[in-house]
């Protein structure tokens, strides 16, 4: 049962330009939302978040927007550079629940 | 720093050979996660221990196994591994509420021969 989904596997960018990355969630309990960062050999860090009271969170390049309605989120990486590059998960929890993550989109930015 | 420590990096077993994964943290976190990785397969949770609370997943197959001997360490046992095994296992901790950020280790990677 995949309640967060990440439908594109991979993304390729050019230096400088948005990086957009979309999950899509199924469960409209979930209430918090956060995004994970993983390199290579390294275990998932966490990169931003979102309450479900919001709309949008915004930490210097890195934007989240939440559309509940659309039970859809994104993240918006600008300008985007070559060591953003890495596994992006999208995760989501409710009420004191564990988070479910999704299966993650592979980011290349191409300087 | 402070930092969750995952070890072996890799692991190799045989068929049906019990394996131990160790998942160590500095944090002094309440919680601690395993989960399991699948190739391009969202990481999914097998069991978390709140304190010493055990708390397993639904479909959490019988031959995984978790023991949490202090706040510091927690182990994944794996009683029988078949191939189907075969994966990232990574290990989490968190403070206390679930809007708290969960901070990974590195992984183990198990392979199953």
């Amino acid at each position: 049962d995949q309640q967060v989904k990440q439908n594109s596997p991979s993304l390729s960018v050019q230096e400088g330009r948005i990086s957009i990355l979309n999950c899509d969630y199924t469960n409209s309990m979930f209430d918090y939302f956060l995004w994970y960062k993983k390199y290579p050999a390294e275990g998932p860090t966490f990169l931003i978040s979102i309450s479900s009271i919001k709309d949008k969170n915004e930490d210097g390049r890195f934007t989240v927007f939440l559309n509940k309605s659309a039970k859809h989120l994104s993240l918006h990486i600008v300008p985007s550079q070559p060591g953003d590059s890495a596994v992006y998960f999208c995760a989501a929890s409710y009420n004191n629940n564990d988070m479910r993550f999704g299966a993650g989109t592979r980011l290349t930015v191409k300087p | 720093d402070a930092m969750v420590i995952q070890n072996p990096r890799y692991q190799v077993t045989q068929f049906g050979k019990p394996v131990t994964l160790s998942c160590s943290q500095t944090l002094n976190h309440n919680v601690m996660y395993w989960y399991q990785q699948k190739s391009s397969q969202a990481p999914k949770l097998l069991f978390h221990y709140y304190d010493k609370d055990f708390n397993n997943e639904a479909d959490t197959p019988d031959n995984f196994q978790s023991r949490r001997p202090n706040t510091s360490f927690c182990f994944l046992d794996i009683r029988s591994p078949g191939l189907g095994d075969a994966a990232m296992y990574l290990c989490a901790t968190r403070v206390g509420a679930s809007t708290d950020t969960q901070y990974f280790g590195p992984g183990t990677r198990l392979t199953v021969l």
